[in-house]
Order: C-alpha cells, then sequence, then structure tokens
C-alpha cells in the first residue's frame, strides 16, 4: 500500500501569511494527488485535484504543485476561513489512502 | 443538486453488525465509482472500501478486509456497508464519497456516526 505523509502536523499564521504544506508519497503517484479542508462536523471539501489543478469555486489563493513523490499546497495569503484541517489524498490506485492531516490555526 | 445522505449508524455492542446506506441523487448513480471513507473521534480520513458504477470491482483496506461488505444497487441509487465483527476502533463517523476519474471525491455525504461500546 502507498503510504502518505503530511508535514508539518500543525501550523500557526497570521492572516496575510503565505501557507505551504508538504505531502510526500512512499512510491511514485504521478500526479494522482489531491488536496481537501476539513472543518469541524463537516465533510471534507475538494480544493486541488491531479496535484496542482484548482476545483472550480475554490478561491485562488489555494494552489497546488509537485509530482512523483512529493507534493505541495499553497495557501498565498491567509484569511481567517481558511482555518481548518487540510489533508493529502492519492488516488492512483484504488485503494487509496490520505495523509495524516495539517491542522492551520490562525494567530 | 448532488446529494448523499448516509443513514443506519448508532450504538452497537463489540461484535454485533450494521448496515449502512447512502442514497444518491442528482445524479446518474450507474455512472460512477463509489466509496466508503471513516474517520474516527479527532483523528483523521480513513479510506476503507471501493466499489465500481457495475460491481465489478470491488477493494477494501486491510483494517476491515473480512468483516465489511460494501454493495451497490443502481435501480435504487443506493450504496450500502454490511459491517459485522464490529471492534471498538471501528468507531468512527462514516462518509460516502462520490470517485470522478481523475479527480478524487468530488461530493460527499453528510456522515453517519458509528459507536461500537458495551
Amino acid at each position: 500500500d502507498i503510504q502518505m505523509t503530511q508535514s508539518p502536523s500543525t501550523l500557526s499564521a497570521s492572516v496575510g501569511d503565505r501557507v505551504t504544506i508538504t505531502c510526500r508519497a512512499s512510491q511514485s503517484i504521478s500526479s494522482w494527488l489531491a488536496w481537501y479542508q476539513q472543518k469541524p462536523g463537516k465533510a471534507p471539501k475538494l480544493l486541488i485535484y491531479k496535484a496542482s489543478s484548482l476545483e472550480s469555486g475554490v478561491p485562488s489563493r489555494f494552489s497546488g504543485s509537485g509530482s512523483g513523490t512529493e507534493f505541495t499546497l499553497t495557501i498565498s495569503s491567509l484569511q481567517p476561513d481558511d482555518s481548518a484541517t487540510y489533508y493529502c489524498q492519492q488516488y492512483d490506485t484504488y485503494s487509496c489512502t490520505f495523509g495524516p492531516g495539517t491542522k492551520v490555526d490562525i494567530k | 443538486e448532488v446529494q448523499l445522505v448516509e443513514s443506519g449508524g448508532g450504538l452497537v455492542q463489540p461484535g454485533g453488525s450494521l448496515r449502512l446506506s447512502c442514497a444518491a441523487s442528482g445524479f446518474t448513480f450507474s455512472s460512477y465509482d463509489m466509496n466508503w471513507v471513516r474517520q474516527p473521534p479527532g483523528k483523521g480520513l480513513e479510506w476503507f472500501s471501493y466499489i465500481s458504477r457495475t460491481s465489478s470491482g470491488i477493494y477494501y483496506a486491510d483494517s476491515v478486509k473480512g468483516r465489511f461488505t460494501i454493495s451497490r444497487d443502481n435501480a435504487k441509487n443506493s450504496l450500502y456497508l454490511q459491517m459485522d465483527s464490529l471492534r471498538a476502533e471501528d468507531t468512527a463517523v462514516y462518509y460516502c464519497a462520490r470517485h470522478t476519474y481523475g479527480v478524487g471525491f468530488l461530493y460527499w455525504g453528510q456522515g453517519t456516526l458509528v459507536t461500537v461500546s458495551s
């Protein structure tokens, strides 16, 4: 099975800061990577698919990059509404796996 | 509007069984693969089961293999999860999610809580 790791596990940043989250796969997954945002008590929301494609309706301050085994999610200017937990997911195989999550707090 | 609505969660004793349902609407259910994902309280997301649009392809995570059974009824626009031999570690919110090829999980249900406890 493909294992996913994320760093950091938590981060605290100020409104307007640039924030970067890293996700690594235990083997190459080409660009079959998605990023999700989850707020407490809610289902996850798809932000980015195929590593760098922005889902419709998602603010342009979110961007993704990477391929192979290393990927990043960047929030160019952190907003109060971005306080949430972010998960990466590989879907290179039918048995997809999620990363452990990164909790983003606003200072 | 695409909607996925889970039902069937609740409190069950260790070793017991439960059947979850996911009612789909707003899209052609038979055209999409489906998944179950769960989230223990305060923890991360865990994918654990996939079913193809025709039920010809089914996959499970090792954590549930042999105990859980995924199925679907395209005529009823419904996805199911039969959970047997439940354990305390199966306590979680259970989500159904629509699989879009090349995209991932664009649509999710609201989740249903399963609590395994004596």
